[in-house]
């Protein structure tokens, strides 16, 4: 596996306080990934990022920001958590192989 | 952006039958087509891929097939076990898309489940 931490692995929350997780890569990967799966629903994308301060929407990022302040580093903040937020994210980083490596995941509950 | 659906959403096989599932994606220029299998409270890992320079290919059990006319490659496991339980995402991609449109989109996933 390559070198992908979460942080935390496990969280529970109240309904409209703020949550920061965070992703950690020791690939030097260029672009990195935050998805949420639910049942159902299979991956979907949240936010990701090609580099350094550059980043972008992707298909449920209502609710959610993301930064990247330096390349092994790339966070995910809930603003204000509802209990819609209650899901398990991923977090990914894509290697110059265009092969996929995920994180070990971040289970959130939101009460 | 690419779509990308997956066939059938479960499947449910005895052991040692064979297992089919099919990727279908609507981008043209997409030449890079992994499969990912994901166990149960686990990440998805790679299992298999194959560009477009190849029709098919094979490892042990496993192999994935391309039509790139038809736009779908599909995953075959033959003589299923217990341990190919899991959720199977494909997660075609354009390899020359770059800068901002490095997005990567996953099929819904297919529930493979294998009957001892």
């Amino acid at each position: 596996d390559a070198g992908i931490t979460q942080s935390p692995r496990h969280k529970v929350t109240e309904t409209g306080t703020p949550v920061t997780l965070r992703c950690h890569q020791t690939e030097n990967h260029r672009y990195m990934y935050w998805y949420r799966q639910d049942p159902g629903h299979g991956l979907r994308l949240i936010h990701y990022s090609y580099g350094v301060k550059d980043t972008d929407k992707g298909e449920v990022s209502d609710g959610y920001s993301v930064s990247r302040s330096k390349t092994e580093d790339f966070l995910l903040t809930l603003e204000s958590a509802t209990s819609s937020q209650t899901s398990v994210y991923f977090c990914a980083t894509l290697s110059a192989g265009n092969t996929i490596y995920f994180g070990e995941g971040s289970w959130l509950t939101v009460v | 952006g690419e779509n990308v659906e997956q066939h059938p959403s479960t499947l449910s096989v005895q052991e040692g039958d064979s297992a089919v599932i099919k990727c279908t994606y609507s981008d043209s220029a997409s030449n890079y087509f992994p499969w990912y299998k994901q166990e149960l409270g686990k990440r998805p890992q790679l299992i298999i891929d194959i560009r477009s320079n190849v029709g098919e290919k094979k490892d042990q059990r496993i192999a994935v097939t391309l039509n790139k006319t038809a736009k779908h490659f599909s995953l075959h496991i033959t003589e299923t076990q217990p341990e190919d339980s899991a959720v199977y995402f494909c997660a075609p991609k354009d390899p020359n898309s770059g800068g901002s449109n490095y997005k990567l989109t996953f099929g819904k996933g297919t529930l493979l489940t294998v009957n001892p």
